[in-house]
């Protein structure tokens, strides 16, 4: 079964390095996310991506962050000076196009801590 | 702006017993609804959506949820609770157009107890 896959599955970085976080969304899918989720907090949105260009992006999405689909199958999140509440689970998720296609697939996430 | 409000951060029950964990929305347009589980070091899978057909919409692991404009509710129930239910369950709401991005709850952590 085809499946959203994320690297690494944790990542240790120090405060005010970059830092990159892949995913590899399904082969057929169109639209692209990446969400976060601070530990012991909801799931929150961070940007969506769809045709080589941003088409969403949430308030937290500020100017460390950006987003880039290099090749055909790569997805990458790059934060350009980590801060230490940058620290949590980032999700990458794919979905067909289409308006019946409602359904979000999600990867296994990324955890990251910044020290 | 839609929003998701899920009552209760920790719901326990017995095995074998009914599990409901609740879920209200607030969205401007008829929403698509979800419901993911998050199993412990693992990522979101969806159980169950509602996309505008069915009110009542059955998903994967014996677990289905009632769609309710009235009270703008999506509650998740199963008849009878296994150990294997334990996780994290989220609610999430999106609209038709656009990049659809899930706006989720704030999770509902549910406990078996033998």
């Amino acid at each position: 079964e085809p499946e959203v896959t994320q690297t690494p599955s944790h990542q240790v970085t120090q405060m005010g390095q970059e830092v990159i976080l892949r995913c590899v969304p399904i082969s057929n899918h169109l639209y692209f996310y990446w969400y976060r989720q601070i530990l012991g907090q909801k799931v929150e949105f961070l940007v969506s991506f769809y045709n080589n260009e941003i088409s969403e992006k949430s308030e937290i999405f500020d100017d460390q962050f950006s987003v880039e689909r290099p090749d055909g199958s790569n997805f990458t999140l790059k934060i350009r000076s980590t801060k230490l509440e940058d620290s949590a689970m980032y999700f990458c998720a794919s979905r067909p196009y289409g308006q019946g296609n409602t359904e979000a697939f999600f990867g296994q996430g990324t955890r990251l801590t910044v020290v | 702006a839609q929003s998701v409000t899920q009552l209760g951060s920790h719901v326990s029950v017995s095995e074998g017993a009914l599990v409901l964990l609740r879920c209200n929305y607030s969205s401007s347009v008829p929403p698509y609804l979800f419901w993911y589980v998050q199993y412990p070091n693992q990522g979101l899978q969806l159980l169950l959506k509602y996309t505008s057909a069915a009110t009542l919409v059955k998903g994967i692991n014996g677990f289905e949820a009632e769609f309710k404009k009235s009270e703008t509710s999506f509650h998740l129930t199963k008849p009878s609770a296994h150990m294997s239910d334990a996780a994290e369950y989220f609610c999430a709401v999106s609209d038709y157009g656009g990049a659809q991005k899930l706006v989720f709850g704030q999770g509902t952590r549910l406990t078996i107890n033998p």
